[in-house]
Order: C-alpha cells, then sequence, then structure tokens
C-alpha cells in the first residue's frame, strides 16, 4: 500500500520557470491537500479538494494552481516561479474532513 | 484569528524522561490533530482528538476545551522518540492550522 506518493522530492527551478508537482494516492481518499512549509513556520494550506472535480483555495493560494480530474491525482501548478516558492511542499490525503491525515514524503523546491 | 502556538520551541530529554509539549489555541475549534515529523522529513499523523484523552503505546493526547489547550506526553522516552511534534488545530471548515512544532532530542 503504497499511500500519498509525491513526485518530484527534489527540483531547482530557476525564476519564471514553471512546472507541476506531482501528488497521487491510491487510498480512494476525498480530501487531499496541498501545503508548503517554511523554515521556522507552521505548514500552510495552499489548496485543498473534497472530491474530483472540486477545489478550494487555503492560506496561501497565490502563485498556484491545482486540478483534480480523478480521485486518485491532484498535481499542484507553480506557474512564473519566484524566489518566495522556495519552501518544502507536502501533500496529504484525508478520509473526511479533518480525520486521520496521510501526508506524502515531501518536495524541496529551490527557486533561483 | 485562528492561532496555535506550540511550547516549548526546543525540547532535549534524557531517555526515560516523561516529556510534555503543550499546545493553545485561540477560539473554539472542531478538532485537533498531533502530528509527528520524522528528521528525514516525513509526517506522520499521530492522534485526533475533539475531547478527552486519547493513548496509543506510550503517547498520550489530551484536550482540554474549555482552556483552549492539548498536551502530548510521551513516557519512558527514547532516542527514537527524537522529531518535531507538530500541533494542528481545525477551526471548522477544510482548514487546519499548524503550530510552528516542538523539536525533541532525546538523549541516551
Amino acid at each position: 500500500n503504497a499511500g500519498v506518493t509525491q513526485t518530484p522530492k527534489f527540483r531547482i527551478l530557476k525564476i519564471g520557470q514553471s512546472m507541476t508537482l506531482q501528488c497521487t494516492q491510491d487510498m480512494n481518499h476525498n480530501y487531499m491537500y496541498w501545503y508548503r512549509q517554511d523554515p521556522g513556520m507552521g505548514l500552510k494550506l495552499i489548496y485543498y479538494s473534497v472530491g474530483a472535480g472540486i477545489t478550494d483555495k487555503g492560506e496561501v493560494p497565490n502563485g498556484y494552481n491545482v486540478s483534480r480530474s480523478t480521485t486518485e491525482d491532484f498535481p499542484l501548478r507553480l506557474e512564473l516561479a519566484a524566489p518566495s516558492q522556495t519552501s518544502v511542499y507536502f501533500c496529504a490525503s484525508s478520509e473526511r474532513q479533518g480525520y486521520g491525515y496521510t501526508f506524502g514524503s515531501g518536495t524541496r523546491l529551490t527557486v533561483v | 484569528k485562528n492561532e496555535v502556538e506550540q511550547s516549548p520551541q526546543n525540547l532535549t530529554a534524557q531517555e526515560g524522561e516523561f516529556i510534555t509539549i503543550n499546545c493553545s489555541y485561540s477560539v473554539g475549534i472542531s478538532a485537533l490533530h498531533w502530528l509527528q515529523q520524522h528528521p528525514g522529513g516525513g509526517i506522520v499523523s499521530l492522534f485526533m482528538l475533539s475531547s478527552g484523552k486519547k493513548k496509543h503505546g506510550r503517547l498520550i493526547a489530551t484536550i482540554n476545551i474549555q482552556e483552549k489547550h492539548s498536551s502530548l506526553h510521551i513516557t519512558a522516552s527514547h532516542p527514537r522518540d527524537s522529531a518535531v511534534y507538530i500541533c494542528a488545530a481545525g477551526f471548522g471548515g477544510n482548514q487546519f492550522y499548524f503550530g510552528t512544532g516542538t523539536s525533541l532530542t532525546v538523549i541516551p
């Protein structure tokens, strides 16, 4: 049982480039989340989804986009990368609202 | 404002000691999570509670709704407990607000 799989684990981007962080879960969870973790700060919610076709903004959505075409996949798109987006990104899923999070292993992104 | 504060920020303990990590929040919550982040970065959910107390092995989580406070206790601490412990509070809706974490080091 793979749980939540994130790729890539590490990435260096140049300012202005774009990329997609992939997230896949195999637990048939309806709820999925993207968080960023900055040094000395708590995890901040970027976007979340309550089911296929439904997404909503979290606390820090600017500069990001998401889609949820299937229950399994919840990719996070960065357009026009900026140094402020240097962070560790975590994808998570849960069976129902706020219950029993399962986290991916994280993606460490550096924008230079 | 939805705020979550943890204390202490850093904690060093000798193996075998009883450890307490605290989490306080600003307004009423729907649920509170305790998470463990390993030195390698992976995050594991330990507990979700909305009232009372939960126990799993050497870990105990309590919450006092009236005082807006939760504690995570570790009994008979071990070096493998060294990690960052994070609390997250849900104030209704789909968002949880995370504390900045308590970094625990248990020395043999």
